[in-house]
């Protein structure tokens, strides 16, 4: 595998469920990132993490949660999540800085 | 903060033609400028990017940018699409050592046979 990976690629769940979405980097990037997108919206920052530890919230509720084991992994815990938090789920990692950014080809949430 | 603009949500081009994508941002010292594309069901990918040097950056795929500081532009040019350019572009800004990236709602890129 090469570059950055995220699955599962499409997921639906209802509110009351509890699900991951996992993300591995294969660049040798210190920093990763998770987006939402949502339709008609610009890309939101949620989190970023660096060397492991987080770095940025960006006012994510709670019922978002993420874990960073290491470099190369990256998982976002959901739970009680609301119908209006279906979005596309970018995972991206970079060296650090402003470097560039590689996504990964994303998980389509849907939340019933 | 920073911020950016793409003017146009939507933009239709016939196969052949050249394409001009307008990308404009705010921010009061010298950006980090990318172009990322994305392709339906897919994750964004790198077209170019420009942190300093010469204006005229060029990219992958034939693509090409000028980052032009009197306008606060950076506009994103191929001068004949092909129809597997169809897709959303997404034009960002971040600022130097920081590694939040500010994106545009993006330009869907339609192109007519």
């Amino acid at each position: 595998e090469t570059g950055v990976t995220q699955t599962p690629r499409h997921l639906v769940m209802g509110m009351t469920n509890k699900k991951s979405l996992k993300c591995e980097q294969h660049l040798g990037h210190n920093a990763m990132y998770w987006y939402k997108q949502s339709a008609k919206k610009p890309l939101e920052l949620m989190f970023v993490y660096n060397f492991k530890e987080q770095t940025e919230n960006n006012s994510v509720p709670s019922r978002f949660s993420p874990e960073c084991p290491n470099s190369s992994h990256l998982f976002l815990h959901l739970h009680t999540l609301q119908p209006e938090d279906s979005a596309l789920y970018l995972c991206a990692s970079s060296q650090g800085g402003t470097d560039t950014q590689y996504f990964g080809p994303g998980t389509r949430l849907t939340v019933l | 903060a920073q911020s950016v603009t793409q003017p146009d949500i939507h933009i239709t081009v016939s196969e052949g033609a050249s394409l001009e994508l307008r990308c404009n941002y705010s921010y009061g010292a010298t950006p980090y400028l990318f172009w990322y594309v994305q392709s339906p069901g897919q994750g964004l990918q790198l077209l170019l990017k420009y942190f300093s040097g010469d204006t005229l950056v060029q990219g992958i795929k034939g693509f090409e940018a000028e980052f032009k500081r009197s306008q606060s532009s950076f506009n994103l040019r191929k001068p004949s699409v092909h129809w597997s350019d169809a897709a959303e572009y997404f034009c960002a800004v971040g600022a130097r050592g920081a590694q939040k990236l500010v994106f545009g709602q993006g330009t869907r890129l339609t192109i007519n046979p």
